[in-house]
């Protein structure tokens, strides 16, 4: 069992609907991070929080939305999205600021759809 | 963005048999490489995190090699089970202070095993 919960597994949601993302981890771990990752591709970072604070934004379109309420919560917000956005959404956290040396946990992903 | 290669794409490997892949970095600059295991339905699973050149990391059947001065690590699977089956993801932090968090991932190697 991941120790990373992403909720949902699974979402479908029209390009006008506002839904949201959530990711748990009880570890401890001060690094969390999202990922965007298409078909056959490798994971791709979208945001980095170091101590609930956002230290690295891929130039994300703003119709996404991160949020770290606390330590061991990670939301990511979504409105007006497009079907290009169709993808598995991938949650990770790690020890220490998120330097890079420590592995990063994984949970299982959200799979979103854009009709 | 860094070039981050892993060769072959994909392998077949019959039960039993020992096989390698690769994974190439920029030599300048080293930080740290990462090696995950992604299996199918699964989240992406930690396996190393080498800092030094020549590591060498174990972990079972599986284990790794690193070179920072030529810049590649290869990752070997010892007596393949088709349980080691899955998408094997290398990924190597951001080149600047700043952005060591950040995670530029490999396009991976799919190894099948076979029985």
């Amino acid at each position: 069992d991941t120790e990373v919960t992403q909720t949902p597994k699974h979402l479908v949601m029209g390009m006008t609907n506002k839904k949201s993302l959530k990711c748990e981890q009880h570890m401890g771990h001060r690094a969390m991070y999202w990922y965007k990752q298409k078909a056959k591709k490798p994971p791709e970072l979208m945001f980095v929080y170091s101590y609930e604070k956002l230290s690295i934004n891929e130039s994300v379109p703003s119709r996404f939305s991160p949020e770290c309420p606390n330590s061991s919560l990670l939301n990511l917000h979504l409105h007006a999205l497009q079907p290009e956005d169709s993808a598995l959404y991938l949650c990770a956290s790690s020890q220490g600021s998120g330097t890079g040396i420590q592995p990063q946990h994984f949970g299982d992903g959200t799979r979103l759809s854009i009709l | 963005i860094l070039n981050v290669e892993q060769s072959p794409q994909s392998l077949h490997v019959q039960e039993g048999d020992s096989t390698n892949f690769t994974c190439s970095f920029p030599s300048s600059n080293f930080y740290a490489l990462h090696w995950y295991r992604w299996e199918t339905a699964k989240s992406p699973e930690a396996l190393f995190v080498m800092t030094l050149n020549g590591d060498e990391k174990k972990k079972g059947r599986i284990s790794a090699t690193l070179n920072t001065k030529e810049g590649y690590s290869y990752l070997y699977i010892k007596g393949s089970q088709p349980e080691d089956s899955a998408t094997y993801l290398c990924a190597f932090p951001g080149g600047t202070t700043d952005s060591w968090g950040k995670l530029q991932f490999g396009a991976g190697t799919q190894v099948v095993v076979t029985p």
